[in-house]
């Protein structure tokens, strides 16, 4: 069966410091990969989506960045953290070709 | 453009009281329907797929119903529990490569025992 992993599960970091969450899926091959934003009060916000390694689409212009190293790994990057950044961070995979997408446990993370 | 609204934002019910939850969507060319559901703090997992040809599914005590004309789809729960409590979102997919789904702000559901 599949499953996915993000980590770090809660970050704390200061404005200006830099960032990286990972995800990984297991038990498949070929995923498209997606990294969301849930802010309070507002819904899931897709950041970035990739098809294959090396292959990432911005959605949203913003102070973020992903990469895909591997065919099961997904980053999301930072060089420079704002207040604005503080959010819910979910990873989610689907398979080729198919819509149902399935979510990671996420990644609490609070700019301070 | 997509746009994803459910109603209520906020709903209460005694246990075992059947109840729906409601999704409306402006574009009615969607691909598919998903809903989720969301436990505090953690991730979506994954419900119920509809896809355009189809008109319900079902799981377990969930049914999800999908009327492309009138924009609106329905996630009914039979026999609530109080570990149904969680917050219910609908996503809508309405096709290009980006596979991006739209998605409502969602419906907590409380169920009192």
């Amino acid at each position: 069966s599949q499953t996915i992993h993000q980590w770090p599960a809660t970050l704390v970091q200061p404005v200006g410091s830099p960032l990286s969450l990972e995800c990984t899926v297991e038990g498949t091959s070929n995923p498209n990969l997606y990294w969301y934003r849930q802010a309070a009060g507002r819904g899931l916000q897709l950041l970035f989506y990739s098809v294959g390694i090396g292959q990432i689409s911005s959605e949203v212009p913003q102070n973020l960045s992903a990469s895909r190293p591997q065919d099961r790994q997904f980053i999301l990057s930072s060089k420079k953290l704002l207040l604005s950044d503080s959010g819910f961070y979910l990873c989610a995979w689907s398979g080729t070709g198919v819509y149902e997408q399935y979510f990671g446990p996420g990644t609490r993370l609070t700019v301070t | 453009k997509q746009e994803v609204t459910q109603i209520p934002a906020a709903l209460s019910v005694p246990e075992g009281e059947n109840l729906v939850l409601n999704c409306s969507f402006t574009d009615s060319a969607i691909y598919n329907l998903q809903w989720f559901r969301q436990d505090p703090g953690k991730g979506l997992t994954s419900l119920l797929l509809i896809q355009s040809s189809q008109r319900e599914q079902t799981s377990g005590r969930l049914n999800a119903s999908l009327d492309k004309s009138s924009g609106r789809s329905t996630l009914y729960i039979a026999a609530s529990q109080p570990g149904d409590s969680a917050t219910y979102l609908c996503a809508a997919y309405s096709g290009g490569s980006n596979y991006k789904l739209t998605f409502g702000k969602g419906t907590l559901l409380t169920v009192n025992p």
